[in-house]
């Protein structure tokens, strides 16, 4: 079966832009979280959605928000880029969120450079 | 505060050799362990979890072992292959109530096996 899709997988923006980024999940997944990956700090969370129903938040500011659709499909979006936004951005999904016996799928993630 | 802590950002290894990656923790609420591998321009990959009852996972040249007083596990891979030659992290899953759950990363340790 199908991947984990993300789109785009790279991405420039200019500071002060705003972006939005798309994830498919498995089909059959119900819950996709994103997270941010930059060489300082590894994978941090940024939140996680189940049944069109934010569930979980990380400790980003409130220029980073998302959204999931009815058939799963998530978006995030960032708002007025900061240079330190750039990153590699991605997204998991799994059945019901808890991870469990086979852990979280990833995509290949969008890598977003913002000049 | 960072919460998993991978404190070997690389390791090198001989073929056949045994790799052994470790990753301590903080927080006494996690409940399951799961290790990625992280190919670049590839998002995470699910090699192997332990819940937080076990003391040992098993699966084929991947062991993972979790010592629970002293908030450590590790991962053994024996034997080592130069296609395991990748970034791993590992990652564990806390419980924010109810079934929201999500995943905190380490920074990941670089793995390389040379031939």
């Amino acid at each position: 079966k199908a991947g984990v899709t993300q789109t785009p997988r790279y991405l420039i923006k200019t500071r002060g832009q705003q972006v939005t980024l798309s994830c498919s999940p498995i089909s059959g997944h119900r819950s996709v979280s994103w997270y941010q990956q930059t060489p300082g700090q590894g994978l941090q969370f940024l939140f996680e959605y189940f049944s069109e129903t934010q569930r979980n938040k990380g400790n980003f500011p409130g220029r980073f928000s998302g959204r999931q659709f009815s058939n799963s499909r998530s978006e995030m979006n960032v708002s007025t880029l900061e240079l330190g936004d750039s990153a590699l951005y991605l997204c998991a999904s799994s059945f019901t969120g808890t991870g469990a016996l086979y852990g979280y799928t990833f995509g290949s993630g969008t890598r977003l450079t913002v000049v | 505060d960072q919460q998993v802590k991978q404190n070997s950002p690389s390791l090198s290894v001989q073929e056949g050799r045994i790799s052994i990656l470790n990753c301590d923790y903080t927080n006494s609420m996690f409940d399951y362990f799961l290790w990625y591998k992280k190919y670049p321009a590839e998002g995470p990959t699910f090699l192997i979890s332990i819940s937080s009852i076990k003391d040992k996972n098993e699966d084929g040249r991947f062991t993972v072992f979790l010592n629970k007083s002293a908030k450590h596990l590790s991962l053994h891979i024996v034997p080592s292959q130069p296609g395991d030659s990748a970034v791993y992290f590992c990652a564990a899953r806390g419980n924010s109530g109810g079934s929201n759950y999500k995943l905190t990363f380490g920074k990941g340790t670089l793995l390389t096996v040379n031939p």
